[in-house]
C-alpha cells in the first residue's frame, strides 16, 4: 500500500526551466514532509522539509510548496541546473516514533 | 564530524548464504534505520532500531533481521540468500526518528549469484 504517491516517474528539463515533482499523501497524521536527493552511487541527503503549519518554504532554487487540505506537495527547482540531474524523493513522517513514508522517487534529468 | 558509515562497500554471495551489513552512525544519533533500495521499487523501509530496541519494522520476511548495540552502531543479518536480496542497503541514522533529518550512509551493494 502506497501511501505517498509521487509523480512523475521521470522528468527531463531544459538547462534554465523549472522542475516540478508532486507528491499526494493520504494519512491525515503526517507532519512532517522532507524532501531528498539522491546523486547515483551516493546515499540520500536530505534538501527541504516542510511541516504543514506553512504553505511554502524557499531555500535558494528549491522551494516546497504545501497544499493541506488537497493532502498534497510539491518541489519546485527553479532554474534548473545540469548538475540538480538526480533522483529526488519524498517523504512523510508522523512523529519520531513511526516510520518514515516514501515516495518511489522521480528521475530527473537536466539537458544542458 | 563523521557521516554513517556502512561496510563492507561491496559484496557478492552465493544463494542460500548469509550475510551481515554493519552501520556506524553519526555520534550521537540513536535512530538507525535500514532500506533496500532497487530500481524502480524506491526504498523499501526494513527496520528501524532506536536506543537498542526495533522501534517499527517493513514488510520483509524474516530472514532479514537486525540489531543495534549499545553504542548506537547497527548491523543487519540477511540468511538464505536469494537471487531477489540483490539490491543497495542503505543505513540512516537520526537524532530521534523519522521527524528528525536522515542522514544516509552510501550503502552496501549486495549481489547474490
Amino acid at each position: 500500500q502506497q501511501q505517498v504517491k509521487q509523480s512523475p516517474q521521470s522528468l527531463i528539463v531544459q538547462k534554465g526551466g523549472i522542475s516540478i515533482i508532486n507528491c499526494a499523501y493520504e494519512n491525515t497524521a503526517f507532519d512532517y514532509f522532507p524532501w531528498y536527493q539522491q546523486f547515483p552511487g551516493k546515499g540520500p541527503a536530505l534538501l527541504i522539509a516542510i511541516r504543514p503549519d506553512v504553505s511554502e518554504k524557499k531555500e535558494g532554487r528549491f522551494t516546497i510548496s504545501f497544499n493541506k487540505s488537497a493532502k498534497q506537495f510539491s518541489l519546485h527547482i527553479m532554474d534548473s541546473q545540469p548538475g540538480d540531474s538526480a533522483t529526488y524523493f519524498c517523504a512523510a513522517g508522523a512523529g519520531n516514533n513511526r516510520k518514515l513514508i516514501w515516495g518511489l522517487g522521480t528521475s530527473l534529468a537536466v539537458n544542458p | 564530524k563523521a557521516g554513517v558509515t556502512q561496510t563492507p562497500r561491496y559484496l557478492i554471495k552465493t544463494r542460500g548464504q548469509q550475510v551481515t551489513l554493519s552501520c556506524s552512525p553519526i555520534s550521537g544519533h540513536r535512530s538507525v534505520s535500514w532500506y533496500q533500495q532497487t530500481p524502480g521499487q524506491g526504498l523499501q523501509f526494513l527496520f528501524e532500531y532506536f536506543s537498542e530496541t526495533q522501534r517499527n519494522k517493513g514488510n520483509f520476511p524474516g530472514r532479514f533481521s537486525g540489531r543495534q548495540f549499545s553504542n548506537s552502531r547497527s548491523e543487519m543479518n540477511v540468511s538464505t540468500l536469494e537471487l531477489g536480496d540483490s539490491a543497495l542497503y542503505l543505513c540512516a541514522s537520526s537524532l530521534e526518528g523519522s521527524n528528525t533529518e536522515a542522514f544516509f550512509g552510501q550503502g552496501t551493494r549486495l549481489t547474490v549469484v
